[in-house]
């Protein structure tokens, strides 16, 4: 199994400033996956990060946006940019194993914009 | 693309037994996955399916049909804990996993 931390794990932010998610794994991993889920709603994949390439964006996501950080096999950071009060979400960090037969996540940081 | 469809909302008794039913269309399909995520929390992993038929971990199943696109989650016995929402996901090319909208359990006395 992994365990993945976060943080911060919530915070409050006026809009058009930018705010940078730290997600630590307690094990080398290949793979990372940044998840948003809205109010009420489930889990959007946002892009894939992969240590030393670019993170691979999922429909409807930019780099310009959101871009990520992959230094190393156990951290990972997403930033949202220029934010406004549609970005207000939950983030997650996630991983698989290397068996791939399960995916975990961290506890995910809540972001409210005003 | 991926449509992964479920229902958006069961209500239940105590001690029955439902069954929670997840659609999908996909390509590069490598394994089926649900999902239980309690409000305010991250989504905790129940059970895996890649071939057909049925997996039975405790009080849940899970079973899958990949030439029908169908899997559900079966929960026995509940309990009141059983209340959250369960999240159906499809993993393709190893590499992503798309999430259904998710369905929210509410388990009544």
């Amino acid at each position: 199994s992994a365990v993945i931390s976060q943080k911060p794990s919530r915070d409050i932010c006026q809009r058009g400033t930018s705010l940078t998610i730290q997600c630590q794994v307690d094990s080398q991993v290949t793979m990372m996956f940044w998840y948003r889920q809205q109010p009420g709603q489930s889990l959007t994949l946002i892009a894939t990060a992969n240590q030393g390439s670019e993170a691979t964006y999922e429909s409807g996501f930019v780099i310009d946006k959101f871009p990520i950080s992959r230094p190393n096999l156990t951290f990972s950071t997403l930033t949202v940019s220029n934010m406004s009060p549609e970005d207000s979400s939950i983030y997650l960090c996630s991983t698989r194993t290397s068996s791939y037969n399960e995916q975990f996540f961290g506890p995910g940081t809540r972001l409210t914009v005003l | 693309g991926q449509n992964i469809d479920q229902p958006t909302e069961m209500t239940a008794t105590e001690g029955a037994i439902v069954q929670i039913n997840c659609t999908y269309q996909t390509s590069g399909f490598n394994g089926l996955f649900w999902y239980q995520q309690h409000a305010g929390e991250a989504p905790t992993f129940l059970s895996y399916n890649v071939l057909d038929g049925l997996e039975e971990k405790g009080r849940f199943s899970s079973f899958l049909s990949r030439s029908k696109g169908y899997s559900y989650l079966l929960l026995k016995e509940l309990q009141m804990k059983d209340s959250a929402s369960y999240l159906c996901a499809v993993s393709e090319n190893f590499n992503k996993f798309y999430f259904g909208s998710g369905t929210k359990l509410n388990v009544k006395p």
